[in-house]
This record gives structure tokens, C-alpha cells and sequence, in this order.
């Protein structure tokens, strides 16, 4: 069974602040990560993507990967009420099959 | 930027009848994906589809469910007879890699009402 584990929130932040996001998954085979934000009663978009360990930066956008903990993260530097969504986590595994967490919302408080 | 279509964006059907779900992927695209979402529910994967075959689906896409490449272009997600839990938003999504694109690409969506 591969997992995809999100905390469900809602996280609540200041405009400003820092927003910090995290997935966990279980298949150690699992090769990229991704995050996608989901508006209510839209469809997912691509945030970032990330296969090495390490931070990857996207302007306000960092993905971390920790392959050893098999931990990934977002973090949204200088939220902005547009910002307030659903975030979801996928893992991409072997067969190009991805894996969705069950998403994080988020609220960025004006 | 290129971009999944998914047609009709909402669909109400009774109980009991058939439905078809019609999606046109990004056209270099070669893996094709449905998923759906229940409302409030984490996005569940149902299919996969490669090579004109799929080429894995999930416990949900049962007996019930059949995709198609009909014509090269589109790609259809039937329903043979819904049930009221078929409620749901289903998604397309191909995959591909390009010019700074990698990863799932979804469509709109269609909001599935099965009364």
C-alpha cells in the first residue's frame, strides 16, 4: 500500500509569514515529488517538482526533499491571501503512477 | 500553454444510466490518467493508460468503468451504470515531459450529479 500523508490543516498564517507544509510517503521506491495547489472546486495546478535531496527555490515557493525520512515539504515565503488553498502532495512511482496526500489547507489571514 | 480539455464540465445523470466522460489530452503526451475527487475527499486515482492500453487501474475502477482512444485525440472515461457514490469531480490528466514541464498536467474537470 503506498501512503501519502499530509496534515489536514487548516493552517492558518499571517500575510507575510512563512507558510510550512509537509508530506511524509511510505515507498521508498518513490522517485519524483510534486505540489500541487487546488483551489475549491477547481482542478489541482503544479506548484513545484522535486526528485533530489535538498531545497529547490521557485520564487516564493521552496520544495525540500529528505529521501532518508522520506519527507518532502513546501514552504511559501511571504503569503499572500492568494495563497489560500488546498495543497496537495503526489509521489511519483515506478510506472509514472502517482500518489496524492489528502491535501492541506491552507489559509493566509489578511 | 498547452492544456487538457475535459468536456462537459457538468454532467447530471439518473441513476442507472450510462455516462461518458471525454477528455483531450496534451497531444505529445503518451500516459493518460483518470482520477476523481469526492467532494471534500482526497483525489483518488482510478486509471492509467499507456500505448493505447491501460495499463494500471485501481480497485475503484471496476467492472462499471472502461476507458477509451477512440480516434488518436480523445480519451473517454465510461460509466456503464452510475450509482449516486459515482457523485463526484472527475479529472483527466496526461504526463509528459517538456520545456519546462514535467509532471501531471490536469484538466478542468467534469462534476459528475448522479440523482
Amino acid at each position: 500500500q503506498k501512503e501519502v500523508e499530509q496534515n489536514s490543516g487548516p493552517l492558518s498564517v499571517p500575510e507575510g509569514a512563512i507558510a510550512s507544509l509537509n508530506c511524509t510517503y511510505s515507498d521508498r521506491g518513490s522517485q519524483s515529488f510534486f505540489w500541487y495547489r487546488q483551489y475549491s472546486g477547481k482542478s489541482p495546478e503544479l506548484i513545484m517538482f522535486i526528485y533530489s535531496n535538498g531545497d529547490k527555490e521557485d520564487g516564493r515557493f521552496t520544495a525540500q526533499l529528505n529521501k532518508a525520512s522520506q519527507y518532502v515539504s513546501l514552504l511559501i515565503r511571504d503569503s499572500q491571501p492568494s495563497d489560500s488553498a488546498t495543497y496537495l502532495c503526489a509521489v511519483n512511482t515506478v510506472g509514472n503512477q502517482f500518489y496524492f496526500g489528502t491535501g492541506t489547507s491552507l489559509t493566509v489571514i489578511p | 500553454e498547452p492544456e487538457v480539455t475535459q468536456t462537459p464540465s457538468h454532467q447530471v445523470t439518473q441513476m442507472g444510466q450510462e455516462v461518458i466522460l471525454r477528455c483531450v489530452p496534451i497531444s505529445n503526451h503518451l500516459y493518460f490518467y483518470w482520477y476523481r475527487q469526492i467532494l471534500g475527499q482526497k483525489v483518488e486515482f482510478l486509471v492509467s493508460f499507456y500505448n493505447n492500453e491501460i495499463s494500471e487501474k485501481s480497485e475503484i475502477f471496476d467492472d462499471q468503468f472502461s476507458v477509451e482512444r477512440p480516434d488518436g485525440s480523445n480519451f473517454t472515461l465510461k460509466i456503464r451504470s452510475t450509482k449516486l457514490e459515482d457523485s463526484a469531480m472527475y479529472f483527466c490528466a496526461s504526463f509528459g515531459t517538456g520545456k519546462g514541464i514535467y509532471g501531471y498536467t490536469f484538466g478542468s474537470g467534469t462534476r459528475l450529479t448522479v440523482v
